[in-house]
C-alpha cells in the first residue's frame, strides 16, 4: 500500500470551475512533488516544495497553483483550466536531498470539460 | 527506444526467462540514474538508482547497468514473473536543479507471458 495518500482519485470539472486536488504523507519526508502524466507518456514534473518552500516551478501556467501547508500536506488548486489538462497527476515526496528515490501516491485522475 | 505517437515501445517475454529493458539518455552531466516500475492505476515505484561513479548495481533479481560512454542505461529483471508486467520508466537528475529534479525518460511496457 502507498503512503502517500491523493484525494480525489477521479474528479471531472468544467473549465470555469475552482477545485483542489490533495496529497498527505505521514513518513517525515521533507521534499514533495506535483507531476503531471498523459496516457502512454511519462510523468513530467510541475513542482517541487522542499521544507515547504516552493523550490521548483517548471514553468506551470498559473491556472494550477500549488501549496504546502505544512511538512505532510500538498494541495493543487485548479482554475480556468483547459481540456488538454485533462491527465493524471501524481503527488510523490521524497526524504532528503540526495536521493532520486521518490514515493508516489496513485494519482488524481483529471477530466477537463 | 523511444515512444511513437501513443505507442509504448513493448517487450514481450516469457515467464522465467531475463529481460533487459533498455534506455538512452541524453545529457552527458547527468550523474545519477533510477529504474521506476509503474502498475496499471497505480504511480511510479521505484526500483533501483545508480550514480556516475559505478558502472552496475545489483539488487533483488534486478541488475542496472550503465554505460556513460554511449550514454546507455540497462534494466536486467531475472527470472521474469508475471507481476513484473508493468511499464518501465529510466529517469535522471539532470546536473542542475539538484536531486529533486527527476526527469523521466521514455517508458517501456513489459508484458509477461505466462
Amino acid at each position: 500500500d502507498t503512503e502517500v495518500t491523493q484525494t480525489p482519485k477521479h474528479l471531472v470539472m468544467g473549465m470555469t470551475n475552482k477545485k483542489s486536488l490533495k496529497c498527505e504523507q505521514h513518513m517525515g519526508h521533507r521534499a514533495m512533488y506535483w507531476y503531471k502524466q498523459k496516457a502512454k507518456k511519462p510523468p513530467e514534473l510541475m513542482f517541487v516544495y522542499s521544507y515547504e518552500k516552493l523550490s521548483i516551478n517548471e514553468s506551470v501556467p498559473s491556472r494550477f497553483s500549488p501549496e504546502c501547508p505544512n511538512s505532510s500536506l500538498l494541495n493543487l488548486h485548479l482554475h480556468a483550466l483547459q481540456p488538454e489538462d485533462s491527465a493524471l497527476y501524481l503527488c510523490a515526496s521524497s526524504q532528503a536531498q540526495d536521493t532520486g528515490e521518490l514515493f508516489f501516491g496513485e494519482g488524481s485522475r483529471l477530466t477537463v470539460l | 527506444g523511444e515512444s511513437v505517437g501513443l505507442h509504448l515501445p513493448t517487450l514481450s517475454v516469457q515467464e522465467g526467462d531475463n529481460s533487459i529493458i533498455n534506455c538512452a539518455y541524453s545529457n552527458s552531466a547527468s550523474d545519477y540514474f533510477i529504474w521506476y516500475k509503474q502498475e496499471s492505476g497505480k504511480g511510479p515505484q521505484f526500483i533501483i538508482d545508480i550514480r556516475s561513479n559505478m558502472d552496475k548495481r545489483q539488487g533483488q533479481r534486478v541488475t542496472v547497468l550503465l554505460n556513460k560512454t554511449v550514454k546507455h542505461l540497462s534494466l536486467q529483471i531475472a527470472a521474469t514473473q508475471p507481476g513484473d508486467s508493468a511499464v518501465y520508466f529510466c529517469a535522471e537528475i539532470p546536473d542542475s536543479g539538484g536531486y529533486q529534479k527527476v526527469t523521466f525518460g521514455t517508458g517501456t511496457k513489459l508484458q509477461v507471458i505466462p
